[in-house]
């Protein structure tokens, strides 16, 4: 089966320090969506990427996603408390659209 | 805003009793789904749903798991002889339409505790 990990497992930074956390994919994919979700929450949806190289920006998160479609990263530029939770990529595979696979998901923690 | 709703917030059930997750998706909303996610880990999907019929499951969604909606607005998970195994934290979500261009929308969660 698709086979999604993401690295890495856990990642303790010091508040203004930058964060990325990266999703890579077995196979090719159509797209990657990422969430996040605070300690005791649901997963929140943050981004999709679709094409091939795309870049987005949200305030100070940049989410890449690959040339060759296989791999995303989230990047975080000075960290804040607020950015404490744990970060899922999602992908779908190209004959099942309608099943979502979770990424095991990045956890951040932010020391103030 | 207009978000998913899910009762209860917190369900305990004996091993081998029948339980039943509710949801309201967001009204406008066509694909349903629910997920589990067990303390500590990811996220794992169980069920996709779109007019009226399963349209993907996981393996873990076997026999013992069926869902409806019954009416208009509800959308349920029912588990009909629950495990220890069975055990964690159930997410209903909502997307406008299917298919990879949509966002999901969670609810908050129903946590299930088996004993």
């Amino acid at each position: 089966g698709q086979q999604v990990m993401q690295i890495p497992q856990y990642q303790h930074v010091q508040e203004g320090e930058d964060f990325t956390t990266y999703c890579n994919s077995s196979t090719t994919l159509s797209n990657i969506q990422w969430y996040k979700q605070r300690p005791g929450g649901h997963p929140v949806f943050l981004i999709q990427l679709v094409k091939s190289g795309e870049v987005k920006k949200q305030k100070r998160l940049t989410f890449q996603f690959g040339e060759a479609k296989k791999n995303s990263s989230l990047h975080i530029t000075a960290t804040q408390t607020t950015d404490v939770g744990t970060y899922f990529c999602a992908i779908r595979r190209e004959t099942s659209y309608d099943k979502v696979i979770f990424g095991p998901g990045t956890s951040l923690s932010v020391i103030p | 805003e207009p978000e998913v709703t899910q009762t209860p917030s917190h369900q305990v059930t004996q091993m081998g009793q029948e339980v039943i997750l509710r949801c309201v998706p967001i009204s406008n909303h066509l694909y349903f789904y629910w997920y589990r996610q067990i303390l500590g880990q990811k996220v794992e999907f169980l069920v996709s749903f779109y007019n009226n019929e399963i349209s993907e499951k996981s393996e873990i969604f076997d026999d013992q798991f069926s869902v409806e909606r019954p009416d208009g607005s509800n959308f349920t998970l029912k588990i009909r002889s629950t495990k220890l195994e069975d055990s964690a934290m159930y997410f209903c979500a909502s997307s406008e339409l299917g298919r990879e261009l949509y966002e999901q929308y969670f609810g908050p969660g129903t946590r299930l505790t088996v004993t």
